[in-house]
């Protein structure tokens, strides 16, 4: 089946780890994205790559990173830079070839630090 | 970073009653406004993709309008039933700001049997 994939659902980690977080997708989505979402608020990006080997910062990028080697992954690194890394993170990616589009997300990730 | 605003946060709906809740968003550059749902343990799935003011959109019991000019858009479930029980995100793309989606809170909406 065609869709977009994250692992782990739930992930736990200590304070002052690095944690990477998967997203694949099957979908041939040229974009991808990723969310971050916190309670009572609703989703805010982080980043987003519209090609291989290019990504650009969203609006809360700091202490994040991110890799496009492949098409189909995405990954996100929440670095022991990030403030607040405890959230659920949401992957998601959208058609080419079409000038209003739709985003397909992944089922979520949420990030414990303590 | 742009607004993109939704009322109410939450609300509850006796079945069969039918409900509907709003998304603000800045009219300027606007490009599309887009409608989301999600359920509980699910990804969030779209419901519609508006670009012209005065567009109306609907699927099944749900449907949306949209006002560019003045910067908002009514979802509005007719009949509303348990399954329609999700969280719903609004989200606005303007020319500036490329290929990013900028969401509202989301209005979290709950169907009483």
């Amino acid at each position: 089946d065609g869709g977009i994939t994250q692992s782990p659902k739930y992930l736990f980690r200590k304070e002052g780890q690095n944690v990477t977080l998967s997203c694949e997708q099957n979908l041939n989505h040229d974009a991808m994205y990723w969310y971050r979402q916190d309670p009572g608020q609703g989703l805010r990006l982080i980043y987003y790559s519209q090609i291989v080997n290019d990504f650009q910062k969203g609006d809360i990028a700091e202490g994040y990173s991110v890799s496009r080697e492949k098409k189909e992954s995405f990954p996100l690194t929440v670095t022991s830079a990030q403030k607040n890394p405890t959230a659920f993170y949401l992957c998601a990616s959208r058609p080419t070839g079409t000038t209003i589009y739709e985003q397909y997300f992944g089922p979520g990730t949420r990030l414990t630090v303590t | 970073i742009l607004n993109v605003e939704q009322s109410p946060q939450s609300l509850h709906v006796q079945e069969g009653d039918s409900t509907n809740f709003t998304c603000s968003f800045p009219s300027s550059n606007f490009y599309a406004l887009h409608w989301y749902r999600w359920e509980t343990a699910k990804s969030p799935e779209a419901l519609f993709v508006m670009t012209l003011n005065g567009d109306e959109k609907k699927k099944g019991r749900i449907s949306a309008t949209l006002n560019t000019k003045e910067g908002y858009s009514y979802l509005y479930i007719k009949g509303s039933q348990p399954e329609d029980s999700a969280t719903y995100l609004c989200a606005s793309t303007h020319e500036a700001a490329g290929n990013k989606l900028t969401f509202g809170g989301g209005t979290r909406v709950l169907v009483k049997p």
